[in-house]
Order: C-alpha cells, then structure tokens, then sequence
C-alpha cells in the first residue's frame, strides 16, 4: 500500500545523545516535511525538502538537522543540542509544495 | 509573521447536532487545508481550500481568501467525529503554519 511510514513509533533519548527518527514515503512526492507537536498544541514546522538534495528550514530548526539524499527518505536527527525534545514528532509529504499534506503514524519522542 | 487562529478551541456536541469550526488568518496565503487529528494522532487531511466551498459527506469546507476566513462544517455529527480539527496556511515562503486548533467531543 502506498504511504508514510515513520519509525520507530516510540523512542527514548538520554541526555547528550543524538537520535534519528526514520521517514518514509512511496508515493512518489517530492515535497517532505517535519513537524512537532507539544501536548495540546497545534504542529510547528522543523525543516521541509521541496526536492532531492534540497531542504529549507522552518520556524523551530534549531537543534534538528535533515538530510533528502533519496527521494523517499527524509531522516530528522534530535541532537543534543535541542534541550526539549519530548514530543510527538510528524513526517508529512505532498506531490509538490503547495499541494496536500499526507502524514505518517508520528514518532513519540521521550527523555530518560 | 502570519498568525493562525482557530475558534471555538474547544466545543461538546450532542451525536446528530450540527457546528461551525472557523480559521482566521491574518494574511495573504497560497492554500488553506483542514485536518482531522484522532485521540491516537493520526493526522487526516480533510480538505485543501484556498478558496471556494467543497463538500465530502456529512463535512463542507468554505474558504473567502479576501476576507481571510475559512468555515469547517460538520452535520449530524457522530462520535467518531471527534478529535483536534486543524486548519493550516501555506506561505509564500513555502512555510506551513498550523492554527492551535479546535477540540471536538461528541457525545453519544
């Protein structure tokens, strides 16, 4: 079945440790996106790729780095630099920007 | 930049009654889209409107560019409706920027 796929679903973090959350779409778009979500909160933009090889950032990139070195894949990496980051974290994707967002399960994001 | 406000923030129906979700937003946008978020999370895109009224079963969507609103409207609703509805801008900048949304519990 065509679709987002986000991995792993839950993930915990110790202090000072980098993690990488895992997104993948076969729908053949070329626009991916990040998101996170606080608790009882709407989504706030980390980074999104309009295209391979291409990515922009968005209103909280700060302690977050992205790579689109494949057209399906669009990993987001929590570094230790990011003092916050328990969150439910959202991958979305869309034929072209400025078309529909589709998204994946989400990734639940915990400090230990 | 450009703010995104959702209202009521929170709303209790009765399963059959009928409501009006409203987005305001405070500039010039490319597209406007509306989602539905599940107690689990799931993110369900239920309309892309950047301007104009669509309908998909019991749900409608209006959006007036101009005046810079959008009404989500859901008719004899169930208890599977509820949930978060957001409504989200897109930029010129290609920035999606999300409403704080509407909180939605129907009763059955």
């Amino acid at each position: 079945d065509g679709g987002i796929t986000q991995s792993p679903k839950y993930l915990f973090r110790k202090e000072g440790q980098n993690v990488t959350l895992s997104c993948e779409q076969n729908l053949n778009h070329d626009a991916m996106y990040w998101y996170r979500q606080d608790p009882g909160q709407g989504l706030r933009l980390i980074y999104y790729s309009q295209i391979v090889n291409d990515f922009q950032k968005g209103d909280i990139a700060e302690g977050y780095s992205v790579s689109r070195e494949k057209k399906e894949s669009f990993p987001l990496t929590v570094t230790s630099a990011q003092k916050n980051p328990t969150a439910f974290y959202l991958c979305a994707s869309s034929i072209q920007v400025n078309q529909p967002q589709h998204f994946g399960d989400g990734t639940r994001l915990s400090i230990l | 930049g450009i703010q995104v406000e959702q209202s009521p923030p929170d709303l209790i129906l009765q399963e059959g009654a009928n409501s009006t979700l409203r987005c305001n937003f405070s500039d010039s946008v490319n597209n406007l889209q509306w989602f539905h978020q599940n107690p689990w999370g799931q993110l369900i895109n239920l309309f892309y409107i950047p301007s104009g009224t669509k309908q998909n079963g019991r749900l409608s969507a209006t959006t007036v560019a101009t005046e810079r609103y959008s009404l989500l409207y859901i008719s004899s609703s169930q208890t599977t409706d509820s949930g978060v509805y957001f409504c989200a801008v897109e930029t010129g900048g290609f920035k999606t920027i999300f409403g704080a949304g509407t909180r939605l519990f129907v009763k059955a």
